[in-house]
């Protein structure tokens, strides 16, 4: 049984480009979350997808978008690079669209903005 | 609105020392409370968790008890491993106060570091 995956691993990118970052959900959930991880802090909540809409936000700006597909899986849209979006970028996934359900984590990618 | 509070680490402690890491919570309503952990270079891990007040989550020799009197879910286990050294994240999930919707709060993390 195939955990959550994410991809790439690792990426560098320079102030002011746009960065995607994928995911796919754990065998049998329908319900994905991002989360920013900055160095030496907690998970920050960025939004939530269900259904292939964004269903619940956190506070992040609107440079920071996203997409569920059919199959469940989700990316991660970040415009206008800024040096305080290098982070560790954690996609989670659950089950029937709700944050009260178990989230299990993907290993991240971790973002490198020079 | 939500928040969680865990102690600063590092805790530094010897193979087979008793574990404490306390998190307190401010939450609206009753959440649920979560432990997870991370593993150097790894994502986060479910450890254990509590969805009600006076339940008891447990997992691999790790405990917490949902105590909604003092808001909190200290996290303790006997005997630590050299294993065990990880970073330890409290986390909710309840209601926002302000827009009703479920939203994921983590602590800011506890890293423990055990010595053989």
């Amino acid at each position: 049984d195939a955990g959550v995956t994410q991809s790439p691993t690792h990426l560098i990118k320079t102030r002011g480009q746009q960065v995607t970052l994928r995911c796919s959900p754990k065998s049998g959930h329908d319900t994905v979350s991002w989360y920013q991880q900055a160095l030496g802090q907690g998970p920050q909540f960025i939004f939530q997808y269900y259904e292939e809409e964004e269903r619940q936000r956190g506070n992040f700006p609107d440079r920071f978008s996203g997409h569920q597909f059919p199959n469940y899986s989700s990316e991660l849209n970040v415009n206008a690079l800024l040096l305080g979006d290098s982070a560790l970028y954690l996609c989670a996934s659950s089950v029937s669209g709700g944050l009260t359900d178990t989230q299990y984590f993907g290993p991240g990618t971790r973002l490198t903005v020079l | 609105g939500n928040s969680v509070t865990q102690m600063e680490g590092p805790v530094t402690l010897s193979e087979e020392a008793f574990l404490t890491i306390n998190c307190t919570y401010t939450a609206t309503g009753y959440p649920s409370l979560f432990w997870y952990v991370q593993y150097p270079g790894e994502g986060l891990q479910l450890l254990l968790k509590a969805t009600k007040a006076d339940d008891k989550g447990s997992n691999k020799g790790f405990e917490a008890t949902y105590r909604k009197e003092t808001t909190s879910f200290h996290l303790e286990k006997g005997s630590v491993q050299v294993s065990d050294s990880a970073v330890y994240f409290c986390a909710l999930s309840g209601p926002s106060p302000t827009s009703g919707t479920y939203k994921y709060i983590f602590g800011t993390g506890t890293r423990l570091k055990v010595l053989a």
